[in-house]
């Protein structure tokens, strides 16, 4: 069965950077590109970003673009996400979702991690 | 970017009861249009996917609707597990939005 099985909660102060993984199992990985969506506490969900598993190409939030990084490491099937500069309003829970598609539009986000919770504070 | 619009943000209902809730893209995402939901503390489910496409596993008493702008998410028999918070997510164009959340919350 599809996994997608993310790493641990994170504390950061502002300025730092975080980089969350998501291993991916139970399909074929270079397959489908993984999305990634964070939700604020107590808010709703919002797209950070694309990468295809398959090549690497990514797209990024416009507002986000210049400090996240999506990367994917096809020898263990896991996707990273780096967001740099982090702030006070990145604190929110990270998750990874498979897509249901190999491009980057035109799909759904058929399975997701568990989340990850960022916390940025001083 | 296509902003999404979900209607109502919120709704009381009682098990049993038929529930719809509304989503309306700012422009056409022709069937593009994807619905989840999340329980507290736990990560989205996809529900439908191309508006109307029931994904493996979801009980058939939850159906969507709709094409261009305005979609509905029917749920025809309201079950003590239905009740959480429902997301439209549209992914015709890229930044992929969502919806701001209908939370379904027990009369």
């Amino acid at each position: 069965q599809v996994q997608l099985v993310q790493s641990g909660t994170e504390v950061k102060k502002p300025g730092a950077s975080v980089k969350v993984s998501c291993k991916a199992s139970g399909y074929t990985f270079t397959s489908y590109g993984i999305n990634w969506v964070r939700q604020a506490p107590g808010q709703g969900l919002e797209w950070m970003g694309w990468i295809s598993a398959y090549n690497g190409h990514t797209n990024y939030a416009q507002n986000l673009q210049g400090r996240v990084t999506m990367t994917t490491d096809t020898s263990t099937s896991t996707a990273y996400m780096e967001l740099r500069s982090l702030r006070s309003d990145d604190t929110a829970v990270y998750y990874c979702a498979k897509y249901s598609s190999s491009s980057p539009l035109a799909g759904s986000l058929d399975y997701w991690g568990q989340g990850t919770l960022v916390t940025v504070s001083s | 970017d296509i902003q999404m619009t979900q209607s109502p943000s919120s709704l009381s209902a009682s098990v049993g009861d038929r529930v719809t809730i509304t989503c309306r893209a700012s422009q056409s995402i022709s069937s593009y249009l994807n619905w989840y939901q999340q329980k507290p503390g736990k990560a989205p489910k996809l529900l439908i996917y191309a508006a109307s496409s029931l994904q493996s596993g979801v009980p058939s008493r939850v159906s969507g609707s709709g094409s261009g702008t305005d979609f509905t998410l029917t749920i025809s028999s309201l079950q003590p597990e239905d009740f959480a918070t429902y997301y439209c997510q549209q992914s015709y164009s890229a930044p992929q939005t969502f919806g701001q959340g209908t939370k379904v919350e027990i009369k």
